[in-house]
């Protein structure tokens, strides 16, 4: 199955900086998807991300706060944009590895913003 | 939109005992997976089945979609320790593939030894 390597795994920033996390994967999957999981809570998607296109927000969530990019079929990265403590949070990206291995996460990015 | 909801959401159990966590769909399943998340971490994944009445196990875990697709249970025989953490349910919201996946409200497994 595919093995996606996520970092940084952990990081405490200050309130209105940025931070980008970057999600390789170690073969070509079509969509990638990050997630974000609140304190004591479920997976939320934030957006859907195709190679060569813009990536696909769910409701709540704007590019402007979480800008993502995928330059190609085995890399993206999701920025968290003037953060605020409020998303303090831990950040997940996937992909779908087809019928036999599901979908596979990465490590998760744990960020606290003071 | 689909919703999935997970009983218990906590559960302590004496090491070695048997437990099974459920998950119920307010629709028709395309696929359900088991995942396992340790604290503050990614998730593991555990199980994924996609027909009615289906049923996987690996080492102590067995899980279950029933016929209908509308509910999976997860059920861990002589827990161990290793066991604790908190289990997801996920489920896409269509057969094509690709497609985002819809996650239960997760159940907190605790083991005392």
């Amino acid at each position: 199955s595919a093995v996606i390597s996520q970092k940084p795994s952990r990081d405490i920033c200050q309130r209105g900086t940025s931070l980008t996390i970057q999600c390789q994967v170690d073969s070509q999957v079509t969509m990638m998807f990050w997630y974000r999981q609140q304190p004591g809570q479920s997976l939320t998607l934030i957006a859907t991300a195709n190679q060569g296109s813009e990536a696909t927000y769910e409701s709540g969530f704007v590019i402007d706060k979480f800008p993502i990019s995928r330059p190609n079929l085995t890399f993206s990265t999701l920025t968290v944009s003037n953060m605020s403590p409020e998303d303090s949070s831990i950040y997940l990206c996937s992909c779908d590895r087809g019928n036999n291995y599901g979908y596979t996460f990465g490590s998760g990015t744990r960020l606290t913003v003071v | 939109s689909q919703e999935l909801e997970q009983s218990p959401q906590s559960l302590i159990v004496q090491e070695g005992k048997n437990l099974t966590i459920n998950c119920t769909s307010s629709k028709t399943l395309y696929g359900l997976y088991w995942y396992k998340q340790k604290y503050g971490e990614g998730l593991i994944f555990l199980m994924m089945l996609q027909k009615g009445g289906e049923e996987k196990s690996h080492e102590k875990i067995t899980a279950k979609l029933d016929e209908k697709k509308q509910q999976s249970s997860l059920h861990i025989t002589a827990s161990q320790p290793s066991h604790a953490g908190i289990y997801l349910c996920g489920a896409p919201i269509s057969n094509f593939g690709n497609e985002k996946l819809t996650f239960g409200t997760g159940t907190r497994l605790t083991i005392i030894p």
